[in-house]
């Protein structure tokens, strides 16, 4: 079955960067994605990443995925005050559009 | 472009009581929805799924009576909360997917039953 782990709380400081992870289990998942939402919102892809991959870089992101250790990090530079949010990975598997969301992992900047 | 819009953003019924949740994909033909629950501070729980014009799939543990799911149209599908009870407050949010399997989320709906 599909069981999603991710930390809790990330407090990072205008500017630096911040770095969130995420554990899998599904070793089918063909997709993972990054998902961020902000209070009383839906949930915006980020950015996501086929399982044959081993990084993507988009702008400001940097995926990181260890298919062997089933982790799943988001990099995000350069963290501005807009970036506070809680971030969700997810996972999807081959012919399957149904997702498996993490716990989620709050981060706040501080300016 | 792949806008997908809830309505109502926020609701406050009284127990027993239904609610109707419409979520809309405003820009593209939706085959498939997905209803999400999320309680405070924690993750996204998928209740169903839904194609157009067929019948929802329900996750286990989600009372399909109590969850009423229609999606009579590629671009409209509803959440029909039956017989609303406090424990029935939560953040419902909607998805959407077209020809590809991205799911589009909408901006959720709150409801409060008291």
């Amino acid at each position: 079955g599909e069981d999603v782990e991710q930390s809790l709380f990330l407090s990072v400081r205008e500017g630096d960067s911040s770095v969130i992870n995420c554990t899998y289990t599904d070793s089918s998942s063909t997709y993972l994605y990054w998902y961020k939402q902000e209070p009383g919102a839906g949930l915006q892809l980020l950015t996501y990443i086929f399982s044959n991959m081993d990084m993507k870089q988009d702008q400001r992101l940097t995926v990181l995925l260890n298919k062997k250790d089933k982790h799943l990090s988001l990099r995000i530079a350069d963290t501005q005050t807009g970036d506070s949010a809680i971030y969700f990975c997810a996972e999807s598997a081959r012919g399957n559009n149904r997702l498996a969301f993490g716990k989620g992992n709050q981060v706040v900047v501080i300016p | 472009g792949a806008v997908v819009s809830q309505h109502p953003s926020w609701v406050i019924c009284k127990s027993g009581t239904s609610v109707k949740i419409e979520c809309r994909s405003l820009d593209f033909q939706a085959t498939t929805m997905f209803w999400y629950r999320q309680f405070p501070k924690q993750s996204l729980m998928l209740m169903a799924t839904s194609n157009e014009g067929s019948k929802a799939t329900y996750e286990q543990g989600v009372e399909k009576d109590k969850f009423l799911i229609n999606h009579a149209s590629l671009t409209l599908s509803t959440l029909t909360v039956t017989s609303a009870h406090p424990e029935d407050s939560s953040f419902y949010i909607c998805s959407a997917t077209g020809i590809t399997y991205e799911q589009y989320f909408g901006p959720g709906t709150r409801l409060t039953v008291t």
